[in-house]
């Protein structure tokens, strides 16, 4: 079982879907993240969740929605995308350091989902 | 701000040769964390290795060795002796307190047989 899982791996949506991304890590993190891939582009982080609060947003647009509802879950719901969000979504985890503070631990990446807005 | 510039996009090699991928960083913070990851096809992202602003002993692991030189704000990545298998494309990663994970851009590898 691998430490952090992403499911679907891939996903194709019409823009007026909704969906949600799934991820789970079996690391006993307390920190997780969400990042979009996109062809050509560096890694965007989207999104921060350090001992189940939101502690960053990137600007991220809210037809973008995460949930967190404990250490081990982490979702991404969609709704209503642009053709543009078709990308690499990965999920990560990390194990943060108490308020915040990190020990520098590196982070368990999930093998991504592939998400094709049509 | 945080930065993480792989001024290399894209690299071919012949099996056997030896390639290095650079990296250069940009922080204010004394302390911080600098990492290199592996993507292979499938997609996710390998952690290869992590090393501290503090400890800039080079550091070899079979094939694989990292130049660490905070003087040039450089965390170089050298594969020894490259085999197809090594083919992906490689992230360098800063990491402090605060700013969470900065990638940079990546550069693809490509092993030729």
């Amino acid at each position: 079982e691998t430490g952090v899982t992403q499911t679907p791996r891939h996903l194709v949506m019409g823009m007026t879907n909704k969906k949600s991304l799934k991820c789970e890590q079996h690391l006993g993190h307390n920190a997780m993240y969400w990042y979009k891939q996109s062809a050509k582009k560096p890694l965007e982080l989207m999104f921060v969740y350090n001992f189940k609060e939101q502690t960053e947003n990137n600007s991220v647009p809210s037809r973008f929605s995460p949930e967190c509802p404990n250490s081990s879950h982490l979702f991404l719901h969609l709704h209503t995308l642009q053709p543009e969000d078709s990308a690499l979504y990965l999920c990560a985890s990390s194990q943060d350091g108490e308020q915040g503070r990190p020990r520098g631990t590196e982070a368990f990446f999930g093998q991504g989902t592939r998400l094709t807005v049509v | 701000a945080q930065k993480v510039t792989q001024a290399q996009t894209e690299i071919s090699v012949v099996e056997k040769e030896d390639v290095t991928l650079d990296c250069v960083y940009e922080t204010r913070d004394t302390t911080y964390y600098l990492f290199w990851y592996k993507q292979p096809p499938s997609g996710e992202l390998v952690f290869l290795i992590r090393r501290n602003s503090f400890d800039e002993q080079n550091e070899i692991s079979g094939r694989y060795s990292w130049n660490f030189q905070k003087s040039t704000s450089s965390f170089n990545f050298t594969i020894t002796a490259s085999q197809v298998v090594d083919s992906a494309v490689y992230f360098c990663a800063l990491y402090n307190y605060g700013q969470n994970f900065v990638f940079g851009p990546g550069t693809r590898l490509s092993v030729l047989p």
